[in-house]
């Protein structure tokens, strides 16, 4: 039983750039979430969501981030003209049943700006 | 003012120690708290997972959570080299699903 897939696991972009991260969800778990980890900062909620919805989004930038869980696929976490701020590990979560302890993470993707 | 503190450390101790793992929060909303462990360049492994007050113990490992003073523990007994990790706190509320707020993390060595 695969656990939760992420990639790329490192992926590189110039300023002005789009990075898609990609997550594949654990076999049976239908809710993702995605958080951001900056150096030296513990892991910020970004969006929670199910097949084809967004339930919570809260932690997102208004601008130049967006996610999508389709019906089929991987969940996307898109990121517009990126900055050197966006240079962080993006991890991603998933859980069967939406409840708080039953989260496994991904192995994230370290995303580099330069 | 952070929702929930946490010392980043790092915290050096020899093997055989008994660790001492601890978060302040502000929230008193928060009803459910957990502990992860990430090791470098991997994803945060649930280690604990406790509703409201009391403890909870797990082999070497045990979880404190004291709501009136706003203050959870993890204990970890007869530390051992692959216990070395970055060991975080997370904290749930009812009204906020299952999104998670996170401590900083505390790193830990043990030495052999």
């Amino acid at each position: 039983n695969a656990g939760v897939m992420q990639n790329p696991r490192h992926l590189v972009r110039r300023r002005g750039q789009e990075a898609r991260l990609r997550c594949s969800p654990m076999k049976g778990h239908s809710h993702v979430y995605w958080y951001r980890q900056l150096p030296e900062e513990g892991l910020k909620f970004m969006v929670y969501l199910q097949k084809e919805n967004i339930i919570d989004e809260s932690g997102m930038p208004k601008e130049r981030f967006s996610a999508e869980f389709p019906k089929e696929g991987p969940s996307i976490l898109r990121i517009q003209q990126v900055v050197r701020g966006d240079s962080a590990a993006y991890f991603c979560a998933s859980s069967p049943m939406g409840e708080p302890g039953g989260y496994t993470f991904g192995s994230g993707t370290r995303l580099t700006v330069v | 003012q952070k929702e929930v503190e946490q010392d980043p450390g790092p915290l050096s101790v020899p093997e055989g120690a008994i660790v001492s793992l601890n978060c302040t929060y502000s929230n008193s909303a928060f009803q459910y708290f957990m502990w992860y462990r990430q090791y470098s360049r991997k994803g945060p492994e649930l280690l604990m997972y406790t509703y409201s007050s009391g403890n909870k113990e797990d082999g070497r490992f045990t979880a404190q959570v004291d709501k009136s003073s706003k203050y959870i523990s993890l204990f970890i007994r007869d530390s051992q080299p692959s216990d070395s990790a970055t060991y975080l706190c997370a904290m749930s509320a009812l009204y906020s699903g299952s999104r998670l707020t996170f401590g900083e993390g505390t790193q830990l060595t043990v030495n052999p």
